[in-house]
């Protein structure tokens, strides 16, 4: 079974500039999940899909970040400017309903200079 | 959100056993889960506690007291590979909230 498959790997921008995140889940899994991780943290849940629905979207900066899922399989993270501070591995995740088990992808690395 | 506290680092040798605790506040979450990240690596599920007790996955356990606001990652047998960084979650109705992490050196 593929897992859940993320682009790029690696990005570079300069702050201010515009950047974007794909992620397609695993086959048939309805929740996907996006989070920010910052070097030495855990993981910050940014956005909650179930389907092509938002569940959870309370801790993303609403004012620079946008996520859709629009066919309720693949999934973009945009952020619009960029900060230095947004400089973190994306990560995207997904799981079956009502699963407790969250399937990761590789991630991108985002470095905002 | 919420906080879970966890040791930065922890040191052990091959073959020990090495528990790794996580505390809370919080009340009212459906349940505790662990995951493992390697440098570099995506964070992979290990264990989920949805009530209190001992959860057995191979090597690997998860306990977890409500009672109590704590729950631990249990290592057995370690091996080299299990060097990596440790997360206990906390999952409170939609939401997940990660700990900062532990990092795990296992030595020869």
């Amino acid at each position: 079974e593929a897992g859940v498959a993320q682009s790029p790997r690696y990005k570079i921008i300069e702050k201010r500039q515009s950047v974007a995140f794909w992620c397609n889940p695993i086959s048939g899994h309805a929740t996907l999940y996006w989070y920010q991780q910052i070097l030495g943290q855990g993981p910050k849940l940014l956005i909650q899909f179930q389907n092509n629905g938002v569940v959870d979207d309370s801790q993303l900066p609403k004012d620079r970040f946008s996520a859709e899922r629009l066919k309720g399989v693949d999934s973009t993270l945009k952020i619009q400017p960029a900060k230095l501070e947004d400089s973190a591995v994306y990560l995207c995740a997904s799981s079956l309903p009502d699963s407790e088990t969250q399937y990761f992808g590789p991630g991108t690395r985002l470095l905002v200079l | 959100g919420q906080s879970l506290e966890q040791p930065s680092e922890v040191t052990a040798v091959e073959g020990a056993i090495v528990q790794i605790n996580c505390t809370y506040q919080t009340s009212g979450f459906y349940g505790l889960s662990w995951y493992q990240q390697h440098d570099g690596g995506a964070p992979t599920f290990l264990s989920y506690n949805a009530l209190d007790g001992l959860e057995e996955t191979g090597r690997f356990s998860s306990f977890l007291s409500r009672s109590d606001s704590y729950g631990y990652l249990l290592l057995q047998e370690l091996q080299m590979k299990d060097s990596a960084s440790y997360f206990c979650c906390l999952h409170n109705f939609n939401k997940f909230y990660f700990g900062s992490g532990t990092k795990l050196n296992v030595k020869p």
